[in-house]
């Protein structure tokens, strides 16, 4: 069975830290990995998407993926309170598979 | 701006009496998934029309179908819900399944 796996917090941090976040992966073929955002209430918001290993940056926001570790995360430089969300990792294995959520990690940005 | 849109944003319905949620799209997407999410955990995926190919989830109870008339609709039907139907139904869409998908605000479901 594919799995998604994160840490589910609360992880806390100082206005103006880096917040990491992290994901594992079952699956080993998977090619497509994506971060949302999701506030209380609302919905899931795409943040960034990565398939290839290395680093993606977009802004506050930078993507790792580690395929041979089977290791997806995501970094918030200087963070905010208004990052205060859950952020939701997914994955998409081979073949175009549904995607499987990984069961979220609550992000506290305390000012 | 192209979105996805979901109707209404909340619902309220009686136990057992039949409830509809609708979806509409202006991206002119392929894919058009439904989740369920409850408080505190992940979206679960109930089903997904590629075109109109349905694909159901094998642990998706008879109670929910779904209808897509043409590319820009898709309907949640919850035919007799139950008090464990309560929950936050988001509707997302993709070009195709490998994609990243864009949801919509989604639906607040109470079942009294």
């Amino acid at each position: 069975q594919k799995e998604v796996e994160q840490n589910s917090g609360p992880l806390s941090v100082p206005e103006g830290a880096i917040a990491s976040l992290n994901c594992t992966y079952s699956d080993r073929g998977s090619q497509s990995f994506f971060w949302y955002r999701q506030y209380s209430g609302k919905s899931p918001e795409l943040i960034m998407s990565i398939y290839s290993n290395g680093d993606k940056e977009d802004g506050r926001f930078t993507a790792q993926l580690n395929k041979a570790s089977q290791y997806v995360s995501l970094l918030i430089r200087d963070s905010q309170p208004s990052d205060s969300a859950t952020y939701l990792c997914a994955v998409i294995g081979d073949y175009g598979q549904n995607f499987v959520f990984g069961p979220g990690t609550r992000l506290s940005v305390l000012p | 701006d192209a979105m996805v849109i979901q109707n209404p944003r909340y619902q309220v319905t009686q136990f057992g009496k039949p409830v509809t949620l609708s979806c509409s799209q202006t991206l002119n997407h392929n894919v058009m998934y439904w989740y369920q999410q409850k408080s505190s955990q992940a979206p679960k995926l109930l089903f997904h029309y590629y075109d109109k190919d349905f694909n159901n989830e094998a642990d998706t109870p008879d109670n929910f179908q779904s209808r897509r008339p043409n590319t820009s609709f898709c309907f949640l039907d919850i035919r007799s819900p139950g008090l464990g139907d309560a929950a936050m139904y988001l509707c997302a869409t993709s070009k195709a399944r490998n994609n990243e998908q864009f949801f919509g605000p989604g639906t607040r479901l109470t079942v009294l």
